[in-house]
């Protein structure tokens, strides 16, 4: 099982939609999650980081956090074909010290 | 605006050749990565450096050395360049109090 899993999609939803990414962790005892936006060729950029159980909104985006059942998700409010993009969830795992690990991605298309 | 510059952006080279990849940041981070990205694959860590005493393998690490020369100056080197070894390579920083990740541009390297 890998540390931290996406499905790679692609999930693809209308302009104006609510877009669901998820994401899921291995570790239990896993501090901190990050959702990085890529477009295709181009460098991850940060989105928004949670650390504590609940939700954290930031303009469109939200990320939601349950540490019991261990996965993160990612709710984009009134998609945007400039939406369309891979976002990549990232978790500092317990045992992997003071770095990141990456789930391989979810291909999001925002159609029109 | 304090960045994370990476050079060169693209390369091409044959198998055997000796490459180096260079990335600096003005950012005042202490903490340097080195990543590669292969499709379906998703970032994996090459290296990583909590300050310029400190080099630390990641999950793939053959094939691969890096220098931290500055605060600001992290390089990856491939000393004998192989196909598989083609791929695209990103750089990131972090300060000592997060664990967020800031990256560079990235190299598409293509080893012939």
């Amino acid at each position: 099982q890998k540390e931290v899993e996406q499905n790679s999609g692609p999930l693809s939803v209308p302009e104006g939609a609510i877009a669901s990414l998820n994401c899921t962790y291995s570790d239990r005892g896993s501090q901190s999650f990050f959702w990085y936006r890529q477009y295709s060729g181009k460098s991850p950029e940060l989105i928004m980081f949670i650390y504590s159980n609940g939700d954290k909104e930031d303009g469109r985006f939200t990320a939601q956090l349950n540490k019991a059942s261990q996965y993160v998700s990612l709710l984009i409010r009134d998609s945007q074909p400039s939406d369309s993009a891979t976002y990549l969830c990232a978790g500092r795992l317990t045992g992997g010290g003071n770095k990141l690990t990456f789930g391989t991605g979810t291909q999001l298309k925002v159609e029109l | 605006d304090a960045d994370v510059t990476q050079t060169p952006r693209n390369r091409i080279t044959k198998t055997g050749k000796r490459i180096m990849l260079e990335c600096s940041q003005t950012k005042g981070h202490d903490r340097m990565y080195w990543y590669r990205q292969d499709p379906g694959l998703g970032l994996r860590l090459i290296y990583y450096s909590f300050d310029v005493k400190d080099i630390n393998k990641g999950e793939i690490s053959d094939g691969y050395s890096v220098s931290r020369q500055a605060q600001a100056k992290f390089s990856l080197s491939l000393e004998s360049a192989i196909p598989n070894q083609t791929a695209l390579y990103f750089c990131a920083t972090s300060g000592q109090s997060t664990d967020t990740q800031y990256f560079g541009p990235g190299t598409r390297l293509t080893v012939l």
